[in-house]
């Protein structure tokens, strides 16, 4: 059974940078699966950030491309975010979850239980 | 960026009956649509995926249907546990992945 376990600090000053890693267990980061960052706020409901493949390409959200840097450690069997210049807009609960292929299309079938950033002085 | 509209925001049963819930999206995406389930305090689960077939250990009470902008999310017979907030996202035009905001399936 594959677990992702959040983790990173819960409060992040305004401007600062965000930073979440992910610890993928029961499975391997470089078996056939994209891996992907999803937050929640109450004001915007699910978004999408981004997603990486463990040889390291990466799709971003266009509305935070500029300022998401999401990578893997494939030694560690991890993967993080890097959400840079922060403002209290990025305050969110942040899922790890991990996309699998189902016939033609990806879809998340395993979700960490989240972690709650808040983004305050 | 494809945006997803759920109706209704909040639907009001009681244990037995029959949920509908929609999902419209601004234009096709063709099947590639998933429904998630999500309780308070959890992360989401998936439901369904390209529209209609369910996922590993999903309860053949829950059954989607539809293609194109316009599909749906039936639960046939609503247990206890069914009530929670379900979503529906989309993977066919993309980036963004994009999803929809929710429906709150609340016992009446």
């Amino acid at each position: 059974q594959v677990q992702l376990q959040e983790s990173g600090p819960g409060l992040v000053k305004p401007s600062g940078t965000l930073s979440l890693t992910c610890a993928v267990s029961g499975g391997s980061i470089s078996s056939d699966n994209w891996w992907s960052w999803v937050r929640q706020s109450p004001g915007k409901g699910l978004e999408w950030i981004g997603e990486i493949y463990h040889s390291g390409n990466t799709h971003y959200n266009p509305s935070l491309k500029s300022r998401v840097t999401i990578s893997v450690d494939k030694s560690k069997n991890q993967f993080s975010l890097k959400l840079s210049s922060v403002t209290a807009a990025d305050t969110a609960m942040y899922y790890c979850a991990r996309l699998t292929l189902m016939e033609i299309v990806l879809y998340f079938d395993y979700w960490g239980q989240g972690t709650l950033v808040t983004v305050s002085s | 960026e494809i945006v997803l509209t759920q109706s209704p925001a909040t639907l009001s049963l009681s244990p037995g009956e029959r949920a509908t819930l929609s999902c419209r999206a601004s234009q096709s995406v063709s099947s590639y649509l998933a429904w998630y389930q999500q309780k308070p305090g959890q992360a989401p689960r998936l439901l369904i995926y390209d529209a209609s077939n369910r996922a590993t250990g999903i309860p053949a009470r829950f059954s989607g249907s539809g293609s194109g902008t316009d599909f749906t999310l039936t639960i046939s017979s609503l247990e206890p546990e069914d009530f929670a907030v379900y979503y529906c996202q989309q993977r066919n035009n993309w980036p963004p992945i994009t999803f929809g905001q929710g429906t709150r399936l609340e016992i009446k």
